[in-house]
């Protein structure tokens, strides 16, 4: 079955620019997280969506991170004038319906993000 | 958050048991302990959790100290797809639906 999908796998940007990273969680999952990992690291929080509502976003370390999911399926995770800093993987999960009392989550491949 | 400390890295034999502990001294009533893994280049994958009690499924089983301070995750029969890195989670009861916090983990290498 369609696990959860993101795109690009990798991405280079120059530093400066912009890049926005997709993701697309199992189809009627209504939990949406972002991870960043360094690497040799563990993932870290950054984001998380219920339906279309960001719910949590104190993860993200700096406004120049941003992320959506305008009709509660598809999420874009946006940086902006990107530093080399931001090189990691960016890992999106996404879970089943609340009402279970525990959500395991679904791991995508990840984007691995290279800012030069 | 009760924190997780697990060691950086363990060797196994193929088709040997490996036992993967994490200690979790600060652990509250509460907290369920679960466990995921993530093999190379790919993104972490549910393992198992447990409260109180021992737990076995397809993939490993867990045992749980009694004072719950501690874990261990089994694999019965180490293979070579086993090699990955094995991360301890503590959850609250009132957050089983939100983020995940990771640590390092145990990064698992099996030699045929």
């Amino acid at each position: 079955g369609a696990g959860v999908s993101q795109s690009p796998r990798y991405k280079v940007a120059k530093r400066g620019q912009d890049v926005a990273l997709r993701c697309d969680p199992i189809s009627g999952h209504v939990s949406l997280f972002w991870y960043q990992q360094a690497l040799g690291q563990g993932p870290e929080f950054l984001t998380y969506f219920q339906n279309e509502a960001q719910l949590d976003k104190s993860g993200l370390p700096s406004d120049r991170f941003f992320a959506e999911r305008p009709e509660g399926s598809v999420s874009t995770l946006k940086i902006q004038r990107t530093q080399q800093e931001d090189s990691a993987v960016y890992l999106c999960a996404s879970s089943a319906p609340p009402g279970g009392f525990y959500n395991e989550q679904f791991f995508g491949p990840g984007t691995r993000l290279t800012v030069l | 958050d009760a924190k997780t400390t697990q060691p950086n890295s363990m060797e196994s034999n193929e088709e040997e048991p490996v036992h993967l502990p994490c200690n979790h001294s600060t652990i509250s009533g509460t907290d369920y302990i679960h466990w995921y893994r993530q093999l190379p280049s790919q993104g972490p994958e549910y393992v198992i959790h447990g409260l109180t009690s021992n737990v076995n499924n397809r993939m490993a089983s867990l045992a749980i100290a009694e004072d719950r301070k501690s874990s261990t995750l089994i694999l019965h029969r180490a293979t070579l797809r086993d090699a990955a890195v094995y991360y301890c989670i503590l959850r609250p009861l009132y957050n089983q639906g939100g983020k995940l916090i990771f640590g390092q983990g145990t990064e698992l290498s099996v030699k045929p």
